[in-house]
């Protein structure tokens, strides 16, 4: 079993519409979860960062994280098309010595 | 802000040359650079962690003889590629960690993606 489990799509929908992306893990030790966005041919860029439980709101972005149920979930709301591009979930235990470990990423495509 | 760079941005070589691919963390020293390599639509795969003034760490699998890191200062590490053959085709991407960054926050670079012929 992987420590991180995502699903690669890929996931298209219409402008506009709410993306919803996932991502499961088994390590109950990871306290930090992030999702990055990486365009294509690019490297990957921080989107949001959260510590435990709970809810994080950016802008179109919200984060959650369920530690219980170990999921995590990235809404994207009004989506656009430049929001197409891959997204890596990615958490750690939080130690300076933990590496970050990555979900596989999950390819989105918002149609105009 | 926290900006990584690297260069080359893309590089084509020989098999058998040797290739070095710098990265710099541009306005914050960073104690603690990784190298991932990344196949195409795959995840990231962690090579080695090096520290600043100490030998790097290696993920089980990479060669350490044939992925040189040599991480000189708080602003820079080298990832140098030895005898490089058409398998080590791939885009390498840094990161790097702020000397000061309590929640293990890693910034990424652009990447370089390697062509070996």
């Amino acid at each position: 079993q992987k420590e991180v489990e995502q699903d690669p799509g890929p996931l298209s929908v219409p402008e506009g519409a709410i993306v919803s992306l996932n991502c499961t893990y088994s390590n109950s030790a990871f306290q930090y979860f992030m999702w990055y966005r990486q365009y294509s041919r690019k490297g990957p860029e921080l989107l949001m960062y959260t510590y435990s439980s709970g809810n994080k709101e950016d802008g179109r972005f919200t984060a959650q994280v369920d530690k219980s149920s170990k999921y995590i979930s990235l809404f994207i709301r009004d989506s656009q098309p430049s929001d197409s591009a891959t997204y890596l979930c990615a958490m750690s235990a939080g130690s300076s010595a933990s590496k970050i470990i990555f979900g596989s990423g999950t390819r989105l495509s918002i149609r105009p | 802000g926290a900006v990584v760079s690297q260069h080359p941005s893309r590089v084509i070589c020989k098999s058998g040359t040797s290739v070095k691919i710098e990265c710099r963390s541009l306005d914050f020293q960073a104690t603690t650079m990784f190298w991932y390599r990344q196949f195409p639509k795959k995840s990231l795969m962690l090579m080695a962690t090096s520290n600043e003034g100490s030998k790097a760490t290696y993920e089980q699998g990479v060669e350490k003889d044939k992925f040189l890191i040599n991480h000189a200062s708080l602003t820079l590490s080298t990832l140098t590629v030895t005898s490089a053959h058409p398998e080590d085709s791939s885009f390498y991407i840094c990161s790097a960690r702020k000397k000061a960054d309590r929640y293990n926050e890693q910034f990424f670079g652009p990447g370089t993606r390697l062509t070996v012929l």
